[in-house]
This record gives C-alpha cells, structure tokens and sequence, in this order.
C-alpha cells in the first residue's frame, strides 16, 4: 500500500538540541497528522493540519503543513529525555466517507541526558 | 471515560487455534480501526468500520474477520492463526480527520 517517506529513520541527539523531521508525498493530501509513541504504548496524536501553509504548536512542538500539501514538517525544541519515542506522521485525503491514513514509517529519536 | 480499551494486552496462540481481540471505545465516534505493528513495517490496516453494522477490508485483510454490531465495539477475530500473525495490534477510533489508539495487543503465534 501506500506509504508517506519520512525522513531520518532515526536520530540520537543531546538534550537541549533542536530536532526536525518530516514527510513527503507524491500525493496531496488534505490532513497531516504526527503522532508519538512511547515503547508499549499506543501512538499518541501531537498535532493536527487541517491547512496548507498552516503552523501549529503544542508547547515545545511545532508541526506546519506543506503549502504545496505534498508535505509536512515536525520541530521540537530543546529537546528533554521524555521526547524519546517513535514519532509518526500520517496524511488523509478525505474522500467521501474514506477516513483512511497514509502512514509514514515513522522517525526513532534517542535523546542523550 | 476510558477513551480506547483493548483486550487482552498480552496473548500467546499456537498455530491454528482462534481467538477475538476487543477493542471498546467510549468516546462515540463514528470510525473504528484495527492495525498491525511489526518492526520496520509501520502500521498497517488490516480492517475498519465507519459505523455501526459496517465494516470494510483495509490493506493486510487477509487471516482476519471483523463484526462491528455495537457501536461501541470492534472485535477482531484470527480463525487459524499463523506465525505470520505474530504482532502488536492497535485499535483506533475516530469522528473524522484524526484518530486516537488503544494500548495495543500484544500477540505470539507459536
């Protein structure tokens, strides 16, 4: 099936270091969303983009939604040990009542104390 | 209000044998998901439903059944496991553009 490309795979940083992924696509999509999950948990949605050129944050985290909608972008700033995690991006075309998401597969972040 | 519960967490099957995974929501959304998790795989849908007594394939349907008659519930049924199954399943549920997980499911097909 389809998936998102997001980019790095993986990333090991010191605390207090800024952090930047993101995703892209061949298609455009009317949704991104990006999504953290903890080891043995569930995905945890971070930020919603309902907007192309949209910019959204949620305290140290801020995502913006691509103005061509092919793409979508995550920041966290200064980042602490808790920010450890697989962090996910998803998109969604929303076609009629298809409310099915593209995923990507996913971006591993170490944080070292 | 629990948001999403699964049931069980934890699960070991040996090939062949059948089981139903619940996931419960108490949230009232119209959408309810089950995906798979495997190691460098992402998440991958296997069935979903966008409202109660519906229920549709996603893109690993294959080995699995869904009945959704509560809209509330979701179950998820494995007649004949394989090892092949052997994975973390999530449920999600949702009203429109996001969704929100369950805990997950942690099964091993011996």
């Amino acid at each position: 099936g389809q998936q998102l490309n997001q980019s790095p795979q993986s990333m090991f940083i010191q605390e207090g270091e800024d952090v930047s992924m993101n995703c892209t696509s061949s298609s455009i999509f009317n949704t991104w969303l990006w999504y953290k999950q903890d080891p043995g948990e569930g995905p945890v949605l971070l930020i919603a983009l309902y907007k192309a050129g949209e910019l959204t944050s949620n305290g140290r985290l801020t995502a913006q939604f691509g103005i061509t909608r092919k793409d979508s972008f995550l920041n966290i700033s200064a980042s602490i040990p808790s920010d450890v995690g697989i962090y996910f991006c998803a998109g969604q075309k929303r076609a009629g009542n298809n409310r099915k998401l593209i995923w990507g597969l996913g971006t591993s972040l170490a944080v070292n104390p | 209000n629990a948001g999403v519960t699964q049931t069980p967490k934890f699960r070991v099957l040996k090939t062949g044998q059948s089981m139903t995974l619940l996931c419960a929501q108490d949230m009232n959304h119209e959408y309810m998901y089950w995906y798979r998790q495997d190691p460098g795989m992402g998440l991958r849908l296997i069935h979903y439903s966008v409202g109660e007594g519906t229920t549709a394939k996603g893109e690993v349907p294959d080995g699995y059944n869904v009945s959704r008659l509560k809209k509330q519930n979701f179950l998820l049924g494995l007649e004949s496991a394989a090892p092949s199954q052997t994975s973390v399943y999530f449920c999600a549920t949702g009203s429109g553009d996001t969704q929100y997980f369950g805990p997950g499911t942690r099964l091993t097909v011996l």
